[in-house]
């Protein structure tokens, strides 16, 4: 059973600084998922990798695969940033793709 | 842009009663999901479902909880005999054949009293 673990559980930022939230997990893995989830509730998937690094406008997600840990990096932040940022695994072996998660990093971004 | 529909987005019953969640996958997707997230806790995977059957299921999906894909587009959760435990943030999730992105239904909060 892969346990995930991320730090930290919560962080507060001021609008413009860069954020990091890590990941790691105990078993290797096939795959990598950063959501994130709005306080209404509702999860959106942010990236999705198996390997190496990803980025999306302000977003970097990065993966170490031997070290089995990752990061997900927010440049320039903003208060709308401000959510639950979940990290998920999938594990291998199945062809289910079940995801295990994370208990999520609680960012608040502050004017 | 496709997305992953729920309804309804709140549901309160009493304990003891049926409650079905409905789901409305993306149109090509073929593995759908169900996940629960109770009140402060991480998000945990229930079961997954895939040509018209359970592919896989965790320790909470007991005989008290059974999916059904009754038409094309539906995919439902349906809890027998519901307990105060089963309070929680249901999401649905599918994903298309060969890849590995899922995507999330904006869920439904259930609320048993």
């Amino acid at each position: 059973k892969n346990e995930v673990e991320q730090s930290p559980q919560n962080l507060t930022a001021q609008e413009g600084e860069f954020i990091t939230i890590n990941c790691s997990y105990s078993v290797g893995i096939s795959a990598l998922h950063w959501l994130q989830q709005h306080p209404g509730g509702g999860i959106v998937s942010l990236f999705m990798l198996s390997s190496g690094k990803k980025k999306h406008g302000r977003l970097i997600a990065t993966i170490n695969i031997q070290e089995k840990h990752s990061s997900l990096h927010i440049t320039a932040s903003h208060p709308r940033d401000s959510a639950v940022y979940i990290c998920a695994v999938r594990s291998w072996g199945g062809s289910n793709y079940k995801l295990t998660f994370g208990k999520g990093t609680l960012l608040t971004v502050n004017p | 842009e496709p997305e992953v529909t729920q309804t309804p987005s709140h549901q309160v019953t009493q304990m003891g009663q049926e409650v079905i969640l409905r789901c409305v996958p993306i149109s090509n997707h073929l593995y759908f999901y169900w996940y629960r997230q109770i009140l402060g806790q991480k998000v945990e995977f229930l079961v997954s479902f895939y040509n018209n059957e359970i592919s896989e299921k965790s320790e909470i999906f007991d005989d008290q909880f059974s999916v059904e894909r009754p038409d094309g587009s539906n995919f439902t959760l349906k809890i027998r005999s519901t307990k105060l435990e089963d309070s929680a943030m249901y999401f649905c999730a599918s994903r298309w054949t060969g890849r590995y992105e899922q995507y999330f239904g904006p869920g439904t909060r259930l609320t048993v009293t």
